[in-house]
C-alpha cells in the first residue's frame, strides 16, 4: 500500500543537527513533490519545506530557511531533512507528505512522524 | 507577514451541521489559493479531506464538502458524527513555492 515511513527523529542538543529519512513506497516517487511539515506539542500544523519531483527547486518556510535543507533520493524513493542550529523551537513531529499532484496543491498521503526534541 | 485564520474552536450536536472558515489576514481567499483541508485526531498523522477548494479526498464521505463563504474559504460537516470530533486545519497555497497552514479549529461534539 502507499506508504510513507519517517526516521531519524531524536534528541539533540541545542545548536545541534540532525537529519530526518522518509522512505516512500507504493506509489511511484520521483514524478511527485514532496513535502515535509511538522507539529510542536500541543501546537498547530506548519508546512517547512518542499522539494519539486526533480530536486531542480525547494523552497522553506521562514522560520528554517538558512538552517534546513530538503533533498530527495529518486534511485531509492526516500526523501530527506538536514536541520542545523537547531532550537527548543524546533521541538516537534516532523511528516513527510506527498504532494497531490495534477495541480491541486495540496498533500494526500502523509507518514506517521518522526518526533524531534532540541533539549539541553 | 501571511496569516491564515481559523477558528479556535467550534461545537455541534450529533447530526447537526458545522462549517469551518479558512481566512487571510491580507487577502480575500479564493480558488486561486487552492485550499485544502485535513482532520488529525490526537496522536495521529493528518487525514486529507479536501483538496482544490472541494475535491473530496479518496474514501472521504459526502457529508464533508468544500466551498468559498464570501471572502474565506469553507468546510461543512452535515450530518456530524461523534467520530468527527477532531482538530481541523486549512492549507493555503500562496504561490512561489510557498504553503501556510491555518491555526486550526477544534471541534467538539456534543
Amino acid at each position: 500500500q502507499v506508504q510513507l515511513v519517517e526516521s531519524g527523529g531524536g534528541v539533540v542538543q541545542p545548536g545541534g543537527s540532525l537529519r530526518l529519512s522518509c522512505a516512500a513506497s507504493g506509489f511511484t516517487f520521483s514524478p511527485y513533490n514532496m513535502h515535509w511539515v511538522r507539529q510542536g506539542p500541543g501546537k498547530g500544523l506548519e508546512w517547512v519545506a518542499v522539494i519539486w519531483y526533480d530536486g531542480s527547486d525547494k523552497y522553506y518556510a521562514d522560520s528554517v530557511k538558512g538552517r534546513f535543507t530538503i533533498s530527495r533520493d529518486n534511485s531509492i524513493n526516500t526523501l530527506y531533512l538536514q536541520m542545523h542550529s537547531l532550537t527548543p523551537e524546533d521541538t516537534a513531529v516532523y511528516y513527510c507528505a506527498k504532494d497531490s499532484g495534477g495541480g491541486y496543491c495540496a498533500f494526500d498521503v502523509w507518514g506517521q512522524g518522526t518526533l524531534v526534541t532540541v533539549s539541553s | 507577514q501571511t496569516v491564515v485564520t481559523q477558528e479556535p474552536s467550534l461545537s455541534v450536536s450529533p447530526g447537526g451541521t458545522v462549517t469551518f472558515t479558512c481566512g487571510l489576514n491580507s487577502d480575500s481567499v479564493s480558488t486561486t489559493y487552492y485550499p485544502s483541508w485535513y482532520q488529525q485526531t490526537p496522536g495521529q498523522a493528518p487525514r486529507t479531506l479536501i483538496y482544490k477548494t472541494n475535491i473530496r479526498s479518496s474514501g472521504v464521505p459526502d457529508r464533508f464538502s468544500g466551498s468559498i463563504l464570501g471572502n474565506k474559504a469553507a468546510l461543512t460537516i452535515t450530518g456530524a458524527q461523534a467520530d468527527d470530533e477532531s482538530a481541523y486545519y486549512c492549507l493555503l497555497f500562496m504561490g512561489s513555492g510557498i504553503w501556510v497552514f491555518g491555526g486550526g479549529t477544534k471541534l467538539t461534539v456534543l
